[in-house]
């Protein structure tokens, strides 16, 4: 089967790091992506990436690893806006997107 | 405009109602999709149009019918539905470039069936 796993919810401090993990198992794949969702609102795109290595994006950054079934999501300075669920989503062979369940992610002052 | 619209953003109906929710995007976008999304659930994907002909079903019942008038517009007729039906309904569209892909949500329609 088809699963996209990532952790349920992340706790991190103002101003610091973060790093969301997301794992998948897909029948193929060609692209990954992360999402920031806020709570009652669509989806925003953050990144994609379908080769491997580290995308940058002011102060968000995606990596792959095809190899290792295996992508984070990267966000310095962390800021309490950037308190939203984080959706990883994979499209495979079929181009059809399969979702994680998401990783709820905490910002404390 | 880098931006999809969608209208209504809240709306109310009972069992028996027919109503339509409407995408719009003037991107130039030739992917069109519907998902539904629960609370604390991620989105799930209804419909895919491709170049204005409807390219994905994902065995949605059909009391949700899927149309694309033209490359700039999707909607979702609504007839009979159930209360389980009530979620968040998530218009996107996407198209692929030399730096890959990129998808854009709509701000959604918030649906309650009585």
């Amino acid at each position: 089967g088809q699963n996209i796993d990532q952790p349920t919810e992340m706790t991190a401090t103002e101003g610091a790091i973060v790093q969301i993990n997301c794992t998948y198992q897909t029948s193929g794949f060609n692209g990954l992506f992360w999402y920031q969702q806020h709570a009652g609102e669509a989806p925003t795109f953050l990144s994609y990436n379908v080769l491997d290595g580290l995308e940058e994006k002011g102060r968000f950054s995606s990596f792959l690893s095809r190899s290792k079934g295996y992508s984070y999501l990267l966000l310095k300075e962390l800021q309490m806006k950037d308190s939203a669920s984080y959706l990883c989503a994979v499209r495979d062979s079929n181009y059809q997107l399969i979702w994680g369940a998401g990783t709820k992610l905490i910002i404390k002052p | 405009d880098t931006e999809v619209t969608q209208t209504p953003k809240h709306l109310v109906m009972g069992m028996t109602n027919k109503k339509s929710l409407k995408c719009e995007q003037h991107m130039g976008h030739r992917a069109m999709y519907w998902y539904k999304q629960k609370a604390k659930k991620p989105p799930e994907l209804m419909f895919v149009y491709s170049y204005e002909k409807l390219s994905i079903n994902e065995s949605v019942p059909s009391r949700f019918s899927p149309e694309c008038p033209n490359s700039s517009l999707l909607n979702l007729h609504l007839h009979a539905l159930q209360p389980e039906d009530s979620a968040l309904y998530l218009c996107a569209s996407s198209y692929t470039s030399g730096r890959g892909e990129t998808q854009y949500f709509g701000p959604g329609t918030r649906l309650l069936v009585l």
